[in-house]
């Protein structure tokens, strides 16, 4: 079976610009979450996306935004991207919401941005 | 504000002997905390949890002890071997954020086992 499939895998970006990032979660898993995790720091926590519903949201601007899709796949977007929006970017799905249903990460998307 | 710190950015240990990682947390919330490991390229990979209704968790080479008076965990690797090198991550959650999937990390640590 597949993993949880992030595209794509490396991207360079000019400041200002948009990006949009995708995430295919396991075959049945319906809870996707994203993360952010920049340079010697542990991920941190961006959305949860259940049943096509957010679900909790961490501390970033507006201008990180997601959605889910009836497939339960997964777009990040990040609008107005900063230098400090270099990072990768973590998504993991799971079979349901709830901590006690282990996150299966898949292997990030690197985002630099120049 | 840190609430999941890792003290130590690196480790290293002979092959055969034990390995010992530490988490600290500030967040007397925490009720559910996992351990993850992260190799180069590839995203992190569930290693082990505990409940804050227990002290001890074993799993193979594997096991973390908590310490709830001291907001403490520690994962023990026993006998640490080659394929362990990888960055270890401390993670936390709360209860009452179980439906958002809110996890809170550690800033890692990088473990190095030597044949």
């Amino acid at each position: 079976d597949a993993g949880v499939t992030q595209s794509p895998t490396h991207l360079i970006k000019t400041r200002g610009q948009q990006v949009t990032l995708r995430c295919s979660p396991i075959s049945g898993h319906k809870s996707v979450s994203w993360y952010q995790q920049v340079l010697g720091q542990g991920p941190q926590f961006i959305f949860q996306y259940y049943e096509k519903e957010e679900r909790g949201r961490g501390n970033f601007p507006d201008r990180f935004s997601a959605r889910q899709f009836p497939n339960y796949s997964s777009e990040l977007n990040v609008n107005a991207l900063l230098l400090g929006d270099s990072a990768l970017y973590l998504c993991a799905s799971s079979s349901r919401t709830g901590k006690l249903y282990g996150y299966t990460f898949g292997s990030g998307t690197r985002l630099t941005v120049v | 504000d840190q609430q999941v710190k890792q003290n130590s950015p690196s480790l290293s240990v002979q092959e055969g002997r034990i390995s010992i990682l530490n988490c600290d947390y500030t967040n007397s919330m925490f009720d559910y905390f996992l351990w993850y490991k992260k190799y180069p390229a590839e995203g992190p990979t569930f290693l082990i949890s505990i409940s804050s209704i227990k002290d001890k968790n074993e799993d193979g080479r594997f096991t973390v002890f908590l310490n709830k008076s001291a907001k403490h965990l520690s994962l023990h690797i026993v006998p640490s071997q080659p394929g362990d090198s990888a960055v270890y991550f401390c993670a936390a959650s709360i209860s009452e954020s179980s439906n958002t999937g809110k996890l809170i990390f550690g800033q890692g640590t990088t473990l190095q086992v030597k044949p």
